[in-house]
């Protein structure tokens, strides 16, 4: 079963708003990371937050993680209509990720 | 710098036909290398994932094999498609030192 499950499933927002994608997971990780995946594409790493961590920065880019409610939040600022792809959490266990559904994430030129 | 070649990048298969997909990894040296489905629409699934030459391990019994017979070669097979098989195929490489995965661009296979 998956381990990381993604919130919401899908998320429209106009550009320059903020966009928050959250994951829950259920065992203990490594780390977290996101990815983002335009249609039809490979993923491309985001950002990675290790469990000992709990926010960091990338541009636009600001991941938390809290560990005692295993879960873990990315949020997009100021979105761009290219921002537009989905976005996976994965979780890193014994050197294996596991990824979450992701989240459809459109925005509105 | 490195780089993850996949091909083909998409593939029409009939029912019963073997398959065989390449991945090749440039600028690394010993590789952790992994092979994932991805449904339409839905999260990758792991299915195979290699720590080196030779070394394959299976996280999903099905109807597919992998091997690596060079460092930066991983290659995903089957004797007879069936089509369940239909999906698209990713193929990621790890460096040792790294807890991140650089992704390929994906072979979309169709099984009809």
């Amino acid at each position: 079963s998956q381990q990381g499950e993604e919130d919401p499933q899908a998320l429209s927002i106009q550009e320059g708003e903020n966009a928050t994608m959250n994951c829950s997971y259920k065992t203990s990780i490594n780390n977290l990371q996101w990815y983002r995946q335009n249609s039809g594409r490979g993923l491309v790493h985001l950002i990675l937050i290790r469990s000992n961590e709990r926010e960091k920065h990338s541009g636009r880019l600001r991941v938390t993680l809290d560990t005692s409610k295993k879960s873990s939040s990315l949020l997009i600022t100021a979105s761009r209509a290219a921002d537009t792809a989905s976005y996976f959490c994965a979780t890193e266990s014994y050197g294996k990720l596991t990824f979450g559904q992701g989240t459809i994430l459109t925005v509105h030129p | 710098s490195q780089t993850i070649h996949q091909w083909p990048a998409t593939l029409v298969q009939p029912v019963g036909s073997p398959l065989s997909l390449e991945c090749t990894v440039e600028g690394t040296s010993n590789p952790n290398l992994y092979w994932y489905r991805q449904a339409a629409g839905r999260g990758l699934q792991l299915l195979f994932y290699s720590v080196g030459i030779g070394q394959i391990s299976s996280e999903v019994p099905q109807n597919l094999s992998a091997s690596r017979p060079q460092d930066r070669q991983f290659i995903l097979s089957s004797k007879k498609l069936l089509l369940s098989d239909s999906g698209f195929y990713l193929c990621a490489w790890e460096g040792r030192s790294y807890n991140e995965q650089f992704f390929g661009p994906g072979t979309r296979l169709t099984v009809l």
